[in-house]
């Protein structure tokens, strides 16, 4: 199976507002609603933001928001900081039982 | 507070088995719902996941791997055992083990440990 789709890279200026897309297949983001996000800083263990396409875990900061429509979920970041610079991998269930994360993408706070 | 360490070798040769532990801290592998997964991360590429087990035992593999992978979990030391056989040098990465919380998806991770680098080379 094929890793998720994500843009390699995505910037903006703090204060603005991101979007991060993944999209996968009907096997796996469009068959579930289990889709995570992972924020990644350089050299760090991965910090869970969202679960099951939309759940913030208690101390993400509501500027970090999930959708999905069909076969692509997505990651909103508002009001850009300065710390929001990092790595961010999506992730599914499959219908292999297993999980896919995605190619990463690699976010520049300007 | 829950945490997790990995241990193991920092170098293995190919064709060798690479044998991983994760002691866990925190919470009991055997917990109803729990889960104890490993993923792993090349140097400068993106998150794999490997494998979970679950606190009754069931495991789930990654497709491409599950010929190559055993987990395992011993509930007297709460620790969790990858092993993984016929090591080749695109296996090295760093190694993760992570806390899969009750009634959390497969890939829902909510506690890391901080890795640990194996690097496969003759």
């Amino acid at each position: 199976q094929s890793a998720l789709t994500q843009p390699a890279s995505v910037s903006g200026s703090p204060g603005q507002s991101i979007t991060i897309s993944c999209t996968g297949t009907s096997n796996d983001v469009g068959h579930y609603d289990n889709v995570c996000w992972y924020q990644q800083h350089p050299g760090k263990a991965p910090r869970l933001m969202i679960s099951d396409v939309r759940s913030r875990p208690s101390g993400v900061p509501d500027r970090f928001s999930g959708s999905k429509s069909g076969n692509t979920a997505s990651l909103s970041i508002s009001g850009l900081q300065a710390e929001d610079e990092a790595d961010y991998y999506c992730c599914s269930f499959t219908t292999s039982r297993s999980v896919i994360f995605g190619g990463g993408t690699k976010l520049t706070v300007l | 507070q829950i945490t997790l360490k990995e241990s193991g070798p920092s170098l293995v040769k190919p064709t060798q088995t690479l044998t991983l532990t994760c002691i866990v801290s925190g919470f009991s592998v055997t917990t109803r719902g729990v889960g104890v997964g490993w993923i792993r991360q090349p140097p400068g590429k993106a998150l794999e996941w490997l494998a979970l087990i679950y606190w009754d035992d069931d495991e789930r593999y990654s497709p491409s791997l599950k010929n190559r992978l055993t987990i395992t979990k011993d509930a007297s030391k709460n620790e969790v055992v990858l092993t993984m056989t016929n090591m080749d040098p695109v296996d090295t990465a760093t190694y993760y083990c992570a806390h899969r919380p009750a009634a959390g998806s497969l890939g829902q991770y909510d506690y890391w440990g901080q890795g640990t680098q194996v690097t496969v080379s003759s």
